[in-house]
Order: C-alpha cells, then sequence, then structure tokens
C-alpha cells in the first residue's frame, strides 16, 4: 500500500464547474496536511495547508481533513482554464521528526472550456 | 519575505561527469533544507535533508551527496553521474517542524 495515494486521472471537469480532487493516507498519526499545484514543466506551489479536521477555505480552494478515515480533499470552486495542472497532495507523518513530507503521484486536473 | 533561488535552470551533462547544484534561501534562518528528485512523470522523491549545518539525512543510497556549508546554503553533489540520475531536481525550505515545504524553480538534468 502506498503511504499517500492519489488517482492519477486525468480529471476533466468543465470550466465553472467543482473539481473534486481526493487523497488518503496510511500513517494513522499524520498531523499535516498540504496541497501543492504543478503546471507542466514548473515546481509545486504550495495552495493550501490544513492541521485539524473539517474544512479550511481560501478562495476558491477549500480543503478538508477526516483524519478517522485518513482522507484529504481539495475542492475548487468555479474552476478556470488556469486551474489545469497537477495536484499533488502531500502529508508529514511522524517518521523523521515532523521534517519530512510524503508525496502522492499527483491528479492531473483539465478544465475544459 | 523569504525567497529561494535554486541554479542552473537545466543542465546537460555527460555520464561520469561531476555535479554541482546548488541551493539558496534568503529572509530567514535556520531553514529546514531539502532536496528532491522527480522523474519523468513521477512523484517527488525525497533525497536529503537537512535540519542545520553540517547536519544531513539521507533517504535513497545512491551516488549522490549533499553539503550545507551555510545555514541557508544547500549543494548537490556527484562524483560521476549515471544515466538514471536525469530528471528534475528540486530544493525545498521550510521554517520548521510540520510547516510547509517551499520550492525553488528546480533543474532539470539531462545526462547524455
Amino acid at each position: 500500500q502506498k503511504e499517500v495515494e492519489q488517482n492519477s486521472g486525468p480529471l476533466s471537469v468543465p470550466e465553472g464547474a467543482i473539481a473534486s480532487l481526493n487523497c488518503t493516507y496510511s500513517d494513522r498519526g499524520s498531523q499535516s496536511f498540504f496541497w501543492y499545484r504543478q503546471y507542466s514543466g514548473k515546481s509545486p506551489e504550495l495552495i493550501m495547508s490544513i492541521y485539524s479536521n473539517g474544512d479550511k477555505e481560501d478562495g476558491r480552494f477549500t480543503a478538508q481533513l477526516n483524519k478517522a478515515s485518513q482522507y484529504v480533499s481539495l475542492l475548487i470552486r468555479d474552476s478556470q482554464p488556469s486551474d489545469s495542472a497537477t495536484y499533488l497532495c502531500a502529508v508529514m507523518g511522524l517518521t523523521g521528526g515532523g521534517n519530512k513530507l510524503t508525496f502522492g503521484t499527483g491528479t492531473q486536473l483539465k478544465v475544459e472550456l | 519575505s523569504q525567497t529561494i533561488h535554486q541554479w542552473p535552470a537545466t543542465l546537460v551533462q555527460p555520464v561520469g561527469s561531476p555535479l554541482s547544484l546548488e541551493c539558496t534561501v534568503e529572509g530567514t534562518s535556520n531553514p529546514n533544507l531539502y532536496w528532491y528528485r522527480q522523474a519523468a512523470g513521477r512523484g517527488l522523491q525525497l533525497l536529503f535533508y537537512s535540519v542545520g549545518i553540517g547536519q544531513i539525512s539521507s533517504e535513497v543510497p545512491q551516488n549522490l551527496s549533499a553539503s550545507r556549508p551555510q545555514d541557508r546554503q544547500f549543494i548537490l553533489s556527484s562524483k560521476k553521474l549515471l544515466l538514471s540520475d536525469s530528471g528534475f531536481y528540486l530544493c525545498a525550505w521550510s521554517e520548521g517542524n510540520n510547516q510547509p515545504q517551499h520550492f525553488g524553480d528546480g533543474t532539470r538534468l539531462s545526462i547524455l
């Protein structure tokens, strides 16, 4: 079982729709959770951090965390073509003393006109 | 504000040649520093991380090494590159434990 799992996609959504990206993790003691956006050929860019159960909203982005189910998701409202990218879920576990992130392999999102 | 600089942006090297990639961070002190590699179409692989000057943790045994000669400088090296060393190398920093990591622009390394 992979430590952090994401559906590779591509996930295609029409412009203006809600895109829902999901991630599961295996380390039950994980404390910190992050979503990164990576455009093709570019480096990952942090878009959301979440540390406690529930929802966290930032503009069009909402991160959702359920530690009991070991599940974290990212919702993108009013999706735009510029949101087309690969979204990486990253989890900070107990190993490494909270210094090491484990990344999923990413979900490719395509927002279609 | 904090910034991270990584160079060069692209590099083409022959097999067996040495490598030195440099990363520096500005606007913070005693950051955690990281080197990752991303092979084409693959996920991010943590290579090394450092929580302080001279402290290096290696995650994957291979022909690469890392050094942290100054607080905000992180260097990735190799004495002899292999074909399998090709990839996108990313440096990142964080403020400390359980904090998000912020990436540099990366170096795209091609081995011929």
